[in-house]
């Protein structure tokens, strides 16, 4: 199947800093990503749409001035936490794919 | 009504049992179909997709009903291994969204 990379695999860092995490497609090209978030023992959560060349669709809730995504290039689409506090603290996923939806490993952030 | 509703689980069998997982879907304009498991701490991979026609790789079945907006998962002689949370998914085209349901965990016990 397609391969997705996420980087960085784990964060901490201390409340009010910003956390940039990135999302790759590495043997396709990717006009259309996903952003998750997963909190323990819950569902994962459609975060956004992300877009290449164009702006991030937002799910009901995530507001897009915390949660800044940029979809520059066909394989790479970056979500920015900005100002983190221990409530984003939580397991973000990427998917990117055709048809079918192929996962990064994900990003586990734990704000202090 | 949530768009994809899972069984609430969870499932506990015993090894070699069959168990089934059942999801419904709200959009009728759905087009495709799938069923990751997500193992504990780590991100869903694909399981298998579903067809209208049903589709079977092993010990593991799954079929969909379109006229019911309703997908199952039946998993044949439970392995230790089976124990994770499986996911049914669901891509709606029009919409380019693809949509997941809370999960299903399944512990297979020894």
């Amino acid at each position: 199947g397609a391969v997705v990379s996420q980087h960085p695999s784990w964060v901490i860092c201390k409340s009010g800093t910003s956390v940039k995490i990135e999302c790759r497609s590495l043997d396709f090209q990717a006009t259309t990503m996903f952003w998750y978030r997963q909190f323990p023992k819950q569902s994962l959560m459609l975060m956004a749409t992300s877009n290449e060349g164009s702006k991030a669709t937002y799910e009901q809730g995530v507001e897009k001035d915390k949660f800044l995504i940029n979809h520059a290039s066909l394989t790479l689409s970056t979500l920015t936490v900005t100002s983190a506090h221990p409530e984003d603290s939580s397991f973000y996923i990427c998917t990117g794919g055709q048809e079918t939806q192929y996962f990064g490993p994900g990003t586990r952030l734990l704000v202090l | 009504r949530k768009e994809v509703e899972q069984d609430p689980g969870p499932f506990n069998v015993p090894e070699g049992a069959t168990v089934a997982f059942n999801c419904t879907y709200s959009n009728s304009a759905s087009q495709s179909f799938f069923w990751y498991r997500q193992d504990c701490r780590k991100e869903p991979k694909l399981l298998m997709s579903v067809y209208s026609s049903g589709n079977e790789d092993g010990r593991f079945t799954a079929q969909l009903n379109r006229a019911s907006q309703y997908i199952s998962l039946l998993i044949r002689d439970s392995k230790l291994s089976d124990s994770a949370t499986y996911l049914c998914v669901v891509n709606v085209t029009s919409y380019d969204k693809v949509i997941f349901g809370p999960g299903t965990s399944l512990s297979v016990i020894p």
